[in-house]
This record gives structure tokens, sequence and C-alpha cells, in this order.
């Protein structure tokens, strides 16, 4: 079975503060996805890799940054945590078109 | 202004009853990917849509992809507590990425 997997289901940390979300696949998907979700505002993609070592800025990439040493491994950092970050994290990974997705990671920043 | 206009936002009706939620925009799509997220997971893909008019059905769930390919719907008949969750439709663009309508939030009561 597919498997996408996140670290945490939940986090809580302090304005300021480094945060690092990681997402690992067992698919051997060249592409992974980092969202973020919020209210009435669906998923907005923060940053894309398609391959190791490669990534993309999506439509939110302020604030964040990411990481892709290893193909089954995407992660996302946060380097300065700020109460605007507070939302639900969703990792994807996709071989072509259809994403799957991890059970998300709902980061509050306080 | 989202580029995937979802609507109803939110939808509240009795177990048993029929329902449908749409999926519209100005531009023309090569495809429509239509996912459920059910609270605290990721989003998982319930079906795609290509060809202008083409009708799906997935149990009680019925998706149709408008002849103009411009615009979907999402019927459910005889709904049931278990369907509740949130539909999202997206867009997979020539790069693989999906652009997402905000959803549309359903419960079914028992």
């Amino acid at each position: 079975d597919v498997k996408v997997t996140q670290s945490s289901r939940y986090l809580v940390k302090r304005t300021g503060e480094k945060v690092f979300l990681e997402c690992v696949q067992d698919m051997d998907h060249e592409n992974m996805f980092w969202y973020r979700q919020d209210p009435g505002l669906g998923l907005r993609l923060i940053y894309f890799s398609y391959d190791v070592k490669m990534k993309e800025k999506g439509d939110i990439p302020e604030g964040y940054s990411v990481s892709r040493e290893k193909k089954e491994r995407f992660s996302l950092i946060l380097e300065s945590a700020s109460t605007n970050q507070t939302s639900m994290y969703l990792c994807a990974s996709s071989p072509r078109g259809r994403q799957f997705f991890g059970p998300g990671t709902r980061l509050t920043v306080l | 202004t989202q580029l995937l206009e979802q609507s109803p936002q939110f939808l509240s009706i009795q177990e048993g009853e029929n329902l449908t939620v749409y999926c519209n925009s100005s531009s023309v799509f090569s495809s429509l990917q239509w996912y459920r997220q059910e609270p605290g997971e990721g989003p998982v893909l319930l079906v795609t849509v290509v060809t202008g008019g083409e009708v799906k059905k997935l149990k009680r769930l019925t998706f149709q992809f408008g002849d103009a390919r411009k615009d979907s719907s999402l019927h459910i008949t005889a709904a049931q507590p278990g369907d509740t969750g949130l539909y999202l439709c997206a867009w997979r663009t020539s790069n693989y990425q999906l652009i997402w309508g905000a959803g549309t939030k359903l419960i079914i009561k028992p």
C-alpha cells in the first residue's frame, strides 16, 4: 500500500523557533510537495521537488525552505516560526498527476 | 480570486438526501481530479475526469465533466454519515502540479 508519513501529527512551537517538518514516502516517487491548508483557502503550494536536491518555489514560499537529500524524504523548514505560520501542513508525493498525501501536521506557533 | 471556484462552501444535510457540489472555472481543463479529505487526514483521490461530457460513477457518487471542460459536478445519492468530509477539486497542470479549489465542507447528519 502507498504510504506517506509525516513526522508529527501535532506540534506546538514558540515564535522565533526553528521548526523541521519531515515527510517520507515509500513509493519511489520523483515529485514531492509541501502545502499549507487554511480554512476557506484550500491547499496552497509552498515548495515542490521533482528530484533529489532539486526544489522549486510554489505560491507562498516566503518564510520557508526545503531540503531533499534523499528521494524518499522531503523536509520543510521554518527558519524562524511566526504566529501567521500556524496552519495544517500537508506533504504529498506523486509519480505524475495523482498525489498521495500524508496525514498532515497541525502546527501551532505561540 | 481562486482559479477553481467550488460551491457551496459548506453543506449540511440529513442522511438519505441527495446533493450536488460544483467546481467551476473560466479556464479549460485538460483533466480534473476530485479528492475527499476526512477530518485529521490528507486528501484521497476519488476520480479523474478527462473527456468533456464524461460521467464517472463511484458507488453512490456520480462525477460529471462539463462538455467545454470548464466545470465539473459531484452528485451524491442517498448521502450517508460516512460521506462527511471536505471535497476538493484540483486541476493538473502540464508540469504535474495541482491547482486546488477551496473545497466544499459536507456534513451528513444521522
